[in-house]
């Protein structure tokens, strides 16, 4: 079955360093990641998609690359801030079959420490 | 923009008892999804509307659930009878259809059964 994992539950950092968070997948190819980011009492937020075709994408301070060989997608915030702390979900997207795609990992929640 | 609007945003009921979550999603969208997370399990998709017509209840847990999409502009989703392991919080999102996978997820309601 499909299994997707996301580093350390937890990740704490110093402010003005570069966040990674990892996510793994296995038994399946998707043709696409996303990446949410969900604050406490509060539903995803959408940041990023990649395509599988795509080895980088960039948005402002993201960074998110995907890596079809490794089943790996690295995400990356650089310059963090206090604000960019959150839980930030993965969801890869297999292609076809639209609804049923939508699987989300257990999330990593970031801290950035002042 | 209202975004997504879910009610109520806390329910707190007995077990045994019929619970009705609403969901009007964002204009134009034709995409609708309930999910539910948990600590446990954490993000998980319930049932998927398309154009108002359910496409996969494959993740509903038992025949407990039920989902309906009267119209474009709303949703429901009802647990019967509800028992304590249904508490969670249940999030609705909305996407524009099969040619975007970007979710726009509304605020979320937070169920407790007692």
């Amino acid at each position: 079955s499909q299994k997707i994992e996301q580093n350390s539950e937890a990740l704490n950092i110093q402010e003005g360093k570069t966040a990674t968070l990892t996510c793994n997948y296995t038994n399946y190819s998707p043709a696409y990641l996303q990446w949410y980011r969900q604050d406490p009492g509060r539903g995803p937020v959408f940041l990023l998609l990649i395509r599988e075709n795509e080895k980088e994408k960039r948005k402002e301070r993201l960074k998110v690359t995907f890596d079809t060989t490794l089943k790996q997608s690295l995400f990356h915030i650089t310059a963090s801030q206090p604000a960019d702390s959150a839980t930030y979900l993965c969801a890869p997207l297999a292609r076809g079959n639209y609804g049923q795609n939508f699987v989300f990992g257990p999330g990593t929640r970031l801290s950035v420490l002042p | 923009d209202a975004g997504v609007i879910q009610s109520p945003r806390h329910e707190v009921t007995e077990m045994g008892q019929e619970v009705t979550l609403r969901c009007k999603p964002i204009s134009g969208h034709n995409s609708l999804f309930w999910y539910r997370q948990t600590m446990m399990r954490g993000l998980e998709l319930l049932i998927y509307f398309n154009n108002n017509v359910p496409i996969d209840d494959s993740g509903m847990p038992e025949d407990r659930f039920s989902a309906k999409m009267p119209n474009a502009s709303f949703s429901t989703l009802k647990i019967q009878p509800s028992e304590p392991r249904d508490s969670a919080v249940y999030f609705c999102a909305s996407s524009l259809g099969s040619s975007s996978y970007e979710q726009y997820f509304g605020p979320g309601t937070r169920l407790t059964v007692t």
